[in-house]
């Protein structure tokens, strides 16, 4: 069956620290690859987003994520985090121009230390 | 340019009551969806549209219907309200083959059916 797991509930780092949030999928094919941030109260917003070429991907915000094809995961990292970036990460994955096939992960919730 | 709007932003309904959710987006995007986000979890699909006039079924469908008269609108109706439709509803729409990723959400519709 096709998922998305993402196995940190809940991380804290300090501000100014590096951040590595995990995703792993399982699907036949290499689909649409996506992280999005949710901040409280409003809707999601697209990080970035990894269909084929270059397996590191640059997105807004300072973030980037790897996709690694052996590990069958997408990881997000930042290199110092910033106060802001407190909020929930999701992770999803999608099939076929519609993005009709679509699973998102449960989310990871990031809190911010100052 | 207002994005993505939804309307309303909070409702209180009793089982067996209908509402329609309405979502608005002004950037010209071929595709929009419907999402709904439980505590604990991913968003799930729950219809989508690749075009005015045009709907199509997602993960999670039954007990919900919905229109795409202009292209600009995509109303998600609730025939019968049943408590398990206690979500927050967010609706997304997408630019057709654009050379750069564009998702864009709304702010979300809390509904809570008694």
């Amino acid at each position: 069956a096709q998922s998305v797991t993402q196995p940190d509930i809940h991380i804290t780092v300090s501000e100014g620290a590096s951040l590595e949030l995990r995703c792993n999928y399982s699907y036949g094919a290499t689909p649409y690859l996506f992280w999005y941030v949710q901040s409280p109260g409003q809707g999601l917003q697209l990080l970035l987003k990894y269909f084929s070429g270059d397996t590191l991907v640059q997105g807004i915000k300072g973030f980037e994520a790897e996709f690694k094809r052996s590990q069958s995961s997408f990881n997000l990292r930042k290199p110092s985090v910033h106060w802001s970036d407190a909020a929930e990460y999701f992770c999803a994955v999608a099939t076929g121009t519609s993005y009709d096939k679509v699973i998102f992960g449960p989310g990871t919730s990031l809190s911010v230390i100052p | 340019n207002a994005g993505v709007t939804q309307t309303p932003k909070f409702r209180v309904l009793k089982t067996g009551q209908s509402m329609t959710l309405l979502c608005a987006q002004d950037m010209n995007h071929e595709y929009m969806y419907w999402y709904r986000q439980d505590p604990g979890m991913g968003l799930r699909l729950i219809h989508y549209s690749v075009g005015e006039g045009t709907t199509a079924k997602g993960e999670v469908p039954d007990g919900y219907n919905v229109s795409r008269l202009k292209k600009q609108n995509f109303l998600l109706g609730l025939e019968s309200a049943a408590p398990s439709q206690t979500s927050v509803y967010f609706c997304a729409s997408r630019r057709l083959l654009a050379i750069q990723e564009t998702q864009y959400f709304g702010p979300g519709t809390r509904l809570l059916v008694l």
